[in-house]
């Protein structure tokens, strides 16, 4: 079946560094993909996301790239602030208007003064 | 705007006993999910609401689950017999249109099962 999966599972960066966290994922036919990061004890936020028929999107201080060769999909994020420090979480949809994600395990991002 | 707003934030629970969390959505939001999270992993899905059409109940664990929607508005999940194994954060999410519009996530439920 589809999974998700991350990398790492914890990351720690120095504030003011840039930070990548990666996702692989299995479905080669997965058309739309997001990034969320959830603070805790609050629900996932949507960061970015990406369709399939790209290979980079930015937002501010965020660029995700999508690399459908390896399946490979990762969050950049630059000058990090402490304020990024969150879990992250990529999700997966396999049809572009399915409305169904599939997320992945998450990542720690802790950002060290 | 109001967001997606859940209740109770916290729910604690003998085993056995019947459950219901609920959840607003934002105004106007056609599409209503439910997910599961359970502790140190991903979100897991559960139900989704658009409009007046069935729910998709694919991601139910069991049929001590289930959901209902009022029209575009509250809803409700309730579990039955709750297990140890159903303790989870439970979120809601909803989005204006189907798709890939985006999910916007409520604080979650805090479901302990003694």
């Amino acid at each position: 079946g589809e999974s998700v999966g991350l990398h790492l599972p914890t990351l720690s960066v120095q504030e003011g560094d840039n930070s990548i966290i990666n996702c692989a994922y299995s479905n080669s036919a997965s058309d739309y993909f997001i990034w969320y990061k959830q603070e805790s004890g609050k629900g996932p936020q949507f960061i970015i996301d990406i369709r399939s028929n790209m290979d980079k999107r930015q937002g501010q201080r965020v660029t995700v790239l999508l690399n459908k060769t390896v399946k490979h999909l990762s969050l950049q994020i630059a000058a990090t602030q402490p304020g990024d420090s969150a879990v992250y979480f990529c999700a997966e949809m396999p049809n572009f208007g399915n409305e169904k994600l599939t997320f992945g395990t998450g990542t720690r991002l802790t950002i060290i003064p | 705007g109001a967001g997606v707003s859940q209740s109770p934030s916290n729910k604690v629970t003998e085993k056995g006993k019947d459950v219901e969390l609920r959840c607003d959505p934002i105004s106007g939001h056609t599409a209503l999910y439910w997910y599961r999270q359970r502790l140190g992993q991903g979100l897991e899905f559960l139900i989704y609401f658009q409009g007046n059409s069935a729910p998709d109940k694919s991601g139910l664990p069991s049929d001590r689950f289930s959901a209902e929607r009022t029209g575009e508005s509250v809803s409700t999940l309730t579990i039955q017999r709750t297990q140890q194994e159903d303790s989870a954060v439970y979120l809601c999410a909803s989005s204006l249109l189907e798709g890939t519009d985006t999910q916007y996530f409520g604080p979650g439920t805090r479901l302990t099962v003694l």
